[in-house]
Parts: C-alpha cells; structure tokens; sequence
C-alpha cells in the first residue's frame, strides 16, 4: 500500500519565518503535489513535480516554493510566512500515467498556522 | 481554465436515505474524473474514478457514479447512506494526458443515526 508521510501533523510559526514541509513517499511514483485545504475552497494546486528537479506551479504558487532533490521527496517551502497561509497542507503522489489515469495517493495533512 | 462544481455544499440525510451528490465540470476534451473521500480526521482516499468505457462506475463502499458527457456530469450516488459514510467529498477531474487534479469545493455529508 502506498504510504505518503508527512513530517509535521501540526506546526506552528511566527510571521516572516521561512517554513519548510517536508512530504517523502515509498513507492517510487514519478509525480508529486502540493495542495492547500481551506474551508469552502477545497484543494487548491500549489506546485507539482513530474520528476526529480522539475517544478510547475499550480493555481496559487505565490508565496511558495518547492524542491525535489530526489524522487521520494518533496518539500514545499514558504519563504516568508504570512497570516494568510494559515491552511490545511496536503501532498499526494501518483505514477506518471499515460493518460493521467493514475490516481493521486494523499499524506494526513500538516496543518500549519501562521501567527 | 478548467474548474469543477458541486453545487452541494453541506448534505444532511438520516440513514438508509439515498444519496446523490452533483459534480459538473467546464473541459471540453477527454478527461479522466474521480471522486475522493475524507472521513474526519483521515486523509483523502481514492472512492472511484473513471477513465473510458462503462460510463457506470462502481466504487468501494457501495458507491457508484455516472458519467454523462453531455452534461459534463459526474455525480456521486448511494442507495443507502451509513453513519459511517459521514464525511466531505470531492470530485475531481484531470483533462487526459494532464499529471494535475482539479478539485470541486468539496461536499460536506452527515449521515443521522
């Protein structure tokens, strides 16, 4: 079974402070995501990675950056935290589907509040 | 831009009830569409998806979903909701050939005992 882990399941920082969450999966896939969760919202598209050192961004990558160094892992960084990413973090990883028809395996969520 | 809508926002059934929950999405291409369930407290977890062929899927629980291209509909059913069916759901759609999700808002399911 595919396992997605999460380093933080909850985190709390200060404004102006550079955030790092880290996202590792066990089985090899190609792809890897970063959302954030918010109420009323749904999943909203940060970045996402297809390979290792590749990087597209999503629907909302302002504010944020990624790094894939190696293929299990995928870290999102927030380079100067502010009170409106106060959010519901997800990663999700999936196998690079011929026709996008691998479903995405999601980690528990960080949830991270800016103060 | 691609988007997905589940008018639905907050479903309120007492058990034994059917359940249909709407999602409809703006592509005009291929796409490939699936519905995510998250129990409280849990992750995400793959209910159903579809691909090509059958436009009725059949997913884990109980759950089934109908395609219809040309509503670009999607929606979610069950004959008979459990307690342990509350939770929030979320359509989902990727255009084919596309590695990213588009995610509905998400609808919001309490079952009753």
């Amino acid at each position: 079974d595919v396992k997605v882990t999460q380093s933080s399941r909850y985190l709390v920082k200060r404004t102006g402070e550079k955030v790092f969450l880290e996202c590792v999966q066990d089985m090899d896939h190609e792809n890897m995501f970063w959302y954030r969760q918010d109420p009323g919202l749904g999943l909203r598209l940060i970045y996402f990675s297809y390979d290792v050192k590749m990087k597209e961004k999503g629907d909302i990558p302002e504010g944020y950056s990624v790094s894939r160094e190696k293929k299990e892992r995928f870290s999102l960084i927030l380079e100067s935290a502010s009170t409106n990413q106060t959010s519901m973090y997800l990663c999700a990883s999936s196998l690079r589907g011929r026709s996008s028809n691998q479903p995405q395996h999601f980690g528990d969520g960080t949830r991270l509040s800016i103060l | 831009a691609q988007s997905v809508s589940q008018h639905n926002h907050h479903v309120i059934l007492s058990e034994a009830a059917s359940l249909e929950l709407g999602c409809n999405y703006s592509y005009g291409g291929t796409v490939n569409l699936f519905w995510y369930v998250q129990y409280p407290g849990q992750h995400l977890q793959l209910l159903l998806k579809y691909f090509s062929g059958d436009p009725l899927v059949k997913g884990i629980k109980g759950f089934e979903a109908e395609f219809i291209k040309s509503k670009f509909s999607f929606n979610l059913r069950k004959p008979s909701v459990q307690w342990s069916d509350t939770a929030e759901y979320f359509c989902a759609v990727t255009p084919t050939g596309a590695n990213n999700l588009f995610f509905g808002t998400g609808t919001r399911l309490t079952v009753i005992p």
